[in-house]
């Protein structure tokens, strides 16, 4: 069936880059998003990639795709203490308006 | 900015009792969604609404009903709260538009916490 899966946790060191990644089974998507949910909150849109792209950077945030092995991640640079929350990736798809399958997120945790 | 707003942010409710949440957004989208986020289950969706008065099931409608008499505003009901209930609802927004200048992307609200007991 159709899946989005993502490791539940992921602790990383301040300064260093986080890489928090997620696989796909759908090859029929024609976006991958990444949102942010920080405690308390609803889920903010960080980026999303076109699926016919292989890369997307924007400031510290670089998005990776490899279609051939269905794999998306996400690079955060120079992580700080802000950048603690859960992550999700997702899969939209122009075909169908209400088919929007998302991972059960990443939590992302800082260590000083 | 697009704006999703969830007019109740924590409720408590006692088992039985009927519970409506509402969502309004302002940017004339066509569709809104609501999702159920349970720990490590992400999000599920509920049910979806593609224009005024349009429905269609989404992955656990059970125990639920919604309503858009109005563009902006989606609700979700809860005819009979359970305890199996609680959990964070979130409402989402989007246009119908397709393809490179629309990028189909999803607006969430800040979320309600709901709490049946």
């Amino acid at each position: 069936g159709e899946d989005v899966e993502q490791s539940l946790f992921l602790s990383v060191r301040e300064g260093d880059s986080s890489v928090i990644n997620c696989t796909y089974t759908d090859s029929s998507s024609t976006y991958l998003y990444w949102y942010k949910q920080e405690p308390g909150a609803g889920l903010q849109l960080l980026t999303y990639i076109f699926s016919n792209m292989d890369m997307k950077q924007d400031q510290r945030l670089t998005v990776l795709l490899n279609k051939k092995d269905k794999h998306l991640s996400l690079r955060i640079a120079d992580t700080q203490t802000g950048d603690s929350a859960i992550y999700f990736c997702a899969e939209g798809f122009d075909s169908s308006a209400s088919k929007i399958i998302f991972g059960s997120g990443t939590r992302l945790s800082i260590r000083p | 900015d697009v704006k999703v707003t969830q007019s109740s942010r924590y409720l408590v409710k006692r088992t039985g009792e009927k519970v409506f949440l509402e969502c309004v957004q302002d940017m004339d989208h066509e569709n809104m969604f609501w999702y159920r986020q349970d720990p490590g289950l992400g999000l599920r969706l509920i049910y979806f609404s593609y224009d005024v008065k349009m429905k269609e099931k989404g992955d656990i409608p059970e125990g639920y009903s919604v309503s858009r008499e109005k563009k902006e505003r989606f609700s979700l009901i809860l005819e009979s709260a359970s305890t199996n209930q609680t959990s964070m609802y979130l409402c989402a927004s989007r246009t119908t538009g397709t393809g490179v200048h629309s990028g189909n992307t999803i607006y969430f609200g800040e979320g309600s916490w709901l709490t049946v007991v």
